[in-house]
């Protein structure tokens, strides 16, 4: 199975840049996605993982160490629309049904 | 119309009602999922359907069955449903795309049910 851990909750200023960890246990991988969701609204894909390193897309980043089981998305130039909870997931290996962690709730302040 | 469409996008049942949720998908993918998701909890996968074939159930209860027509087309139908149940039942589909390539989701824009 899989174990994925993020943090409840970030604040962080409009401007500024900011940081959200996902680890991850499971016993096969494949991919990491990263998915973004404004209250009361569906998640939208932001980026796909497979290989180590990190993704540039925009203001937003995603880096992936297969080897220790972790993944960062780094949000520049934050902006208060920013604010919604990030959800990492999983893609197990010979699977193509990801495993969601619980979302990290991003609160950006004036 | 595009994307993947969920109605109705809010719904308010007795316990002893029957009701159905419905979603569709134009993105000609192969997979289709339902979800249920909580307030302060994670995304928890319900069913998931594979060319109309189901393909997971996650230990669901029977009051929740779902039905797959085609590939383009997944229902939820709900009976006597408990307060617990109340929830944002989020649809996604995706192509499964085992042997590699990503595989990303495409989420309907969910049913906010409420269970009186």
């Amino acid at each position: 199975g899989q174990n994925i851990d993020q943090p409840t909750e970030m604040t962080a200023t409009e401007g500024a840049i900011v940081q959200i960890n996902c680890t991850y246990q499971t016993s096969g991988f494949n991919g990491l996605f990263w998915y973004q969701q404004h209250a009361g609204e569906a998640p939208t894909f932001l980026s796909y993982n497979v290989l180590d390193g990190l993704e540039e897309k925009g203001r937003f980043s995603s880096f992936l160490s297969r080897s220790k089981g972790y993944s960062y998305l780094l949000l520049k130039e934050l902006q208060m629309k920013d604010s919604a909870s990030y959800l990492c997931a999983v893609l197990p290996r010979g699977s193509y049904i990801p495993t969601f962690g619980r979302g990290t709730s991003l609160i950006v302040h004036p | 119309e595009t994307g993947v469409t969920q109605t109705p996008r809010h719904l308010v049942m007795g316990m002893t009602n029957k009701k159905s949720l419905k979603c569709e998908q134009h993105l000609g993918h192969n997979a289709m999922y339902w979800y249920k998701q909580s307030a302060k909890k994670p995304l928890e996968l319900m069913f998931v359907y594979n060319f109309k074939e189901q393909t997971e159930n996650n230990s669901v209860p029977s009051r929740f069955s779902p039905e797959c027509p085609n590939s383009s087309h997944l229902f939820l139908h709900l009976h006597t449903l408990q307060p617990e149940d109340s929830a944002l039942y989020l649809c996604a589909s995706s192509q499964d795309r085992v042997a590699g390539g990503k595989s990303e989701q495409f989420f309907g824009p969910g049913t906010r049910l409420t269970v009186l």
